[in-house]
């Protein structure tokens, strides 16, 4: 089963904008609106920062926004903060009723 | 808040089977879907299972012949059975529950801390 495709790694400055692109197919983010995020620190639990392509959970910063073009989905941080530094991934829900990741991207706060 | 524990042993032998309970607390099991990711070190993370908590199943295709997972009502637990492992199942093990919104179920809302499981003899 292969994964969604992310960039290694994004950096950026504090208070700077930046977007992790997340592609699959039509087969999983083009085909539905289950696309979702996470935000990981090692040795933490991952924590959902965004679920259906564009809605933030209560808590969640509104720095965070995600979108979707076609087969691409994308995060974006704004007001880029030290503390999102993190690993991040999106999900989708894929035809064959199941869920598959993206490879992950290192996020650095220069 | 939903509160989810893995627990398990830490070892398992190659070709044995590696065996994981998840408690959820703080909130019923009842009427959610419930999942299994893992995260091999160094690398990303990967969907293994999900199931609901009537019983009914669904298995990443890549491992649907080793994978078995269900579901205890009475304890608020779901376990993960996988067969005949070797060092590539080394890898920390995550329950979550999948989340529910008006456009349906495509979201892992809660998840455990996770549970490091080594393959090793």
């Amino acid at each position: 089963q292969s994964a969604l495709t992310q960039p290694a790694s994004v950096s950026g400055s504090p208070g700077q904008s930046i977007t992790i692109s997340c592609t699959g197919t039509s087969s999983d983010v083009g085909g539905y609106s289950f696309v979702s995020w996470y935000q990981h620190h090692p040795g933490k639990a991952p924590k959902l920062m965004i679920y259906d392509v564009s809605n933030r959970p209560s808590g969640v910063s509104n720095r965070f926004s995600g979108s979707k073009s076609g087969n691409t989905a994308s995060l974006t941080i704004s007001g880029l903060q030290a503390e999102d530094e993190a690993d991040y991934y999106c999900s989708s829900w894929r035809s064959g009723s199941t869920y598959v990741f993206g490879t992950g991207t290192k996020v650095t706060v220069l | 808040q939903v509160q989810l524990q893995e627990s398990g042993p830490g070892l398992v032998k190659p070709s044995e089977t590696l065996s994981l309970t998840c408690t959820v607390s703080r909130g019923s099991i009842s009427s959610y879907y419930w999942s299994w990711i893992r995260q091999p070190p160094g690398e990303g993370l990967e969907w293994i299972a999900y199931i609901y908590y009537s019983g009914s199943t669904n298995y990443n295709p890549s491992l649907k012949s080793r994978v078995t997972t269900s579901v205890d009502t009475t304890k608020n637990q779901v376990s993960l059975k996988l067969t005949s492992v070797t060092a590539a199942d080394t890898a920390v093990y995550y329950c979550a529950r999948i989340g529910r919104s008006v456009a349906g179920t495509g979201f892992f809302d809660y998840w455990g801390q996770g549970t490091l499981v080594t393959v090793s003899s």
